[in-house]
């Protein structure tokens, strides 16, 4: 079975950097490019970036690409997303996703994170 | 970046009804299209892609159509376990968008 399993949300301060993991497993990881996806409460889907099999190609929504850094571990099937520079418009629920490779097929079940003082 | 318009933005429908919900790409996508349904409080589910394939495990009373800028979902005999939210993406151009959703209630 597939899972994605995010972790690392939370509260944190305008300014600040937080890291956020999703653990996948069910599934040969090493395969499949990767994706971030944001929800802001009550509002739609925004597409935040991507890395591919081997992190030879990372692609950023522009508007994000200054913040945010998404990386991986093949060898402990674990995807990053690192935010820095989080403001209010950054509270969302961040969702990790496994792309075929421009949609995708599966999605872990999302971790909240809130940017207020 | 394409922008994809949904329509209508809520709808609401008896049990057993057909609905549909559009997609309008703001240039031609070229099939490049999945569908996603978002029940509340969870997170969102593939149900077409490509436009018109079914994904697996999706009931067949789903059902997508559509070609350039113009595309939408069918839901026949509707069920209760239908009641969702409903996103169209464009994948054809980068960065990937999503409609705003369609939020399908029970009448």
């Amino acid at each position: 079975e597939v899972k994605l399993v995010e972790s690392g949300g939370g509260l944190v301060q305008p300014g600040r950097s937080l890291k956020l993991s999703c653990a996948a497993s069910g599934f040969s990881f090493n395969d499949y490019w990767m994706g971030w996806v944001r929800q802001a409460p009550g509002k739609g889907l925004e597409w935040i970036g991507e890395i591919n099999q081997d992190s030879s190609t990372i692609n950023y929504t522009p508007s994000l690409k200054d913040k945010f850094t998404i990386s991986r571990d093949n060898a402990q099937n674990t995807l990053y997303l690192q935010m820095s520079k989080l403001g209010s418009e950054d509270t969302a629920i961040y969702y990790c996703a496994r792309q075929l490779p421009y949609y995708f097929d599966y999605w872990g079940q999302g971790v909240m994170v809130t940017v207020s003082s | 970046d394409i922008r994809m318009t949904q329509s209508p933005a809520s709808l609401s429908a008896s049990l057993g009804e057909t609905v549909n919900i559009e997609c309008l790409a703001s240039e031609d996508i070229y099939s490049d299209l999945a569908w996603y349904q978002q029940k509340p409080g969870k997170s969102p589910q593939l149900l077409i892609y490509n436009a018109n394939s079914l994904q697996n495990g999706v009931p067949s009373r789903f059902s997508g159509s559509g070609s350039g800028t113009q595309y939408s979902l069918k839901i026949n005999s509707l069920q209760s376990e239908d009641v969702a939210t409903y996103f169209c993406q464009q994948y054809n151009n980068y960065p990937p968008t999503f409609g705003a959703g369609t939020k399908l209630e029970l009448k």
